[in-house]
């Protein structure tokens, strides 16, 4: 079974100031990551995916990530952050080999962006 | 042209009612799924369907009975509500088992359920 750490429930920040959000997971095969996010009272759009390949993942927004396999981490990173980035973030893993995907998520972290 | 839609968004209702909540994906998508998000934001899986066959059934009461008339619609029926009922509930959609199958589910907007 796969499982998922997000190391901080909520993280503040100025704007334009740099951020990270971390993400563990744990799981016995292959996994595809994920980050989502939700902005309030609205439901889950897709920041970016890791599959294969380079580690280093862009996603929409200015945001990034990079898949560690040996720390079993997937951190989300933006370089400087707007007040509109503020909203929940979810990281969210499945295994990797083919069948049905039960996606599952972390607790969340809460960005909340500070003029 | 919404991906994946849900009816209603919000529903207030009480406590020993039965509801439904209705999802459509125009996507051509050959699996839909429920989550629930508690109070917390946490996000829980319930249900899956793939082509109309149930195929993930997480611990969830059997007051909850999801249906799937075909593979672009999955509805969840809840009876005899209960105050811990009360949550946001999310439909999505996935392609398994074909070269677009990536893993990613492509989520609705949500249907607010409160429980009087």
């Amino acid at each position: 079974a796969q499982s998922v750490t997000q190391l901080d429930s909520q993280v503040p920040v100025f704007e334009e100031a740099p951020v990270e959000l971390r993400c563990n997971y744990s799981s016995s095969v292959s996994v595809y990551l994920f980050w989502y996010v939700q902005y309030p009272n609205q439901g889950l759009q897709l920041l970016l995916k890791y599959l294969s390949g380079s580690t280093l993942v862009k996603g929409i927004n200015g945001f990034e990530a990079e898949f560690n396999k040996s720390q079993t981490s997937f951190h989300l990173r933006k370089p400087s952050v707007h007040i509109s980035d503020t909203a929940e973030y979810f990281c969210a893993v499945t295994r990797r080999s083919g069948g049905y995907n039960k996606l599952i998520f972390g607790a969340g972290t809460r960005l909340a962006v500070h003029p | 042209d919404t991906a994946v839609s849900q009816t209603p968004k919000y529903l207030v209702t009480q406590m020993g009612n039965d509801k439904s909540i209705k999802c459509e994906q125009n996507l051509g998508h050959d699996t839909m799924y429920w989550y629930k998000q508690d109070s917390k934001k946490f996000l829980k899986i319930m249900f899956s369907y793939n082509n109309k066959e149930l195929i993930i059934n997480e611990t969830v009461p059997n007051r909850f009975s999801p249906k799937s008339p075909d593979k672009a619609h999955l509805n969840l029926h809840i009876n005899s509500l209960e105050l811990g009922d009360s949550a946001v509930y999310f439909c999505a959609s996935s392609q398994v088992g074909t070269s677009a199958d990536t893993g990613e589910l492509f989520f609705g907007e949500g249907s607010r359920l409160t429980v009087l």
